[in-house]
């Protein structure tokens, strides 16, 4: 089975501070591990994908993340947060055997001028 | 913008009828998905074709089916429509069956009165 977990459901950040997401998935395989972004009324788009390469993944729009396995953690981060982050955010797990993806319930961003 | 198409953006209906959502793949993608998107249970997996054949199903309830033609669009047929099943509808298309990012479209957002 694979499962994903955002833990913060809301984070509110200044513009030009740091941005943390977290995430932490469960996965009985080797995992694929995505975020994407979705902007209000808009679709998801891809910033990034973990397929057991390079464990620090750099994305679009300066994101990056991490696959840590001993945490089983993929948080994603971002140096200084910009006004057109606020959106939300999905972490989302693939998993050899499934077919589909596993969202995560979704952290929403709000970035304060 | 993905290069997944669909339509259309916007479908308001009554409880008990019928709709089809269509969906076309990006330029060489074999694999389409649907996923339902509300704001009780999140983004939900319902449905994946590849090449015309059924592959995965999620929780798609039997008042839904999905097909997916010779030219690799799809289409999404809701019928006995209730009111929780507005819902943001998206399709997602990837080159494979395997752990191949997904690539969204634009969705399309249903409401039943």
């Amino acid at each position: 089975a694979q499962s994903v977990t955002q833990l913060d459901s809301h984070v509110s950040v200044s513009e030009g501070t740091p941005v943390l997401l977290r995430c932490n998935y469960s996965s009985s395989y080797s995992p694929s591990l995505f975020w994407y972004v979705q902007h209000p009324n808009k679709g998801l788009q891809l910033l990034l994908k973990y397929t057991s390469a390079a464990t620090l993944v750099k994305g679009i729009n300066g994101f990056e993340a991490e696959f840590k396995k001993s945490e089983t953690s993929f948080h994603l981060t971002k140096p200084s947060a910009h006004m057109s982050d606020a959106a939300e955010y999905f972490c989302v797990v693939s998993t050899a055997g499934r077919r589909a993806l596993t969202f995560g319930s979704g952290t929403r961003l709000q970035v304060q001028p | 913008d993905s290069g997944v198409t669909q339509t259309p953006k916007h479908l308001i209906t009554a409880t008990g009828q019928r709709v089809t959502l269509r969906c076309s793949p990006r330029s060489g993608d074999l694999s389409v998905y649907w996923y339902q998107q509300s704001l009780d249970q999140g983004l939900q997996f319902l449905i994946q074709y590849y090449n015309g054949e059924e592959r995965a199903k999620g929780n798609i309830l039997e008042r839904f089916s999905a097909q997916q033609f010779p030219d690799l669009h799809s289409e999404l047929n809701l019928s006995s429509l209730e009111l929780g099943d507005s819902a943001l509808y998206f399709c997602a298309s990837s080159e494979g069956v395997g752990r191949n990012e997904q690539f969204f479209g634009p969705g399309t957002r249903l409401t039943v009165l």
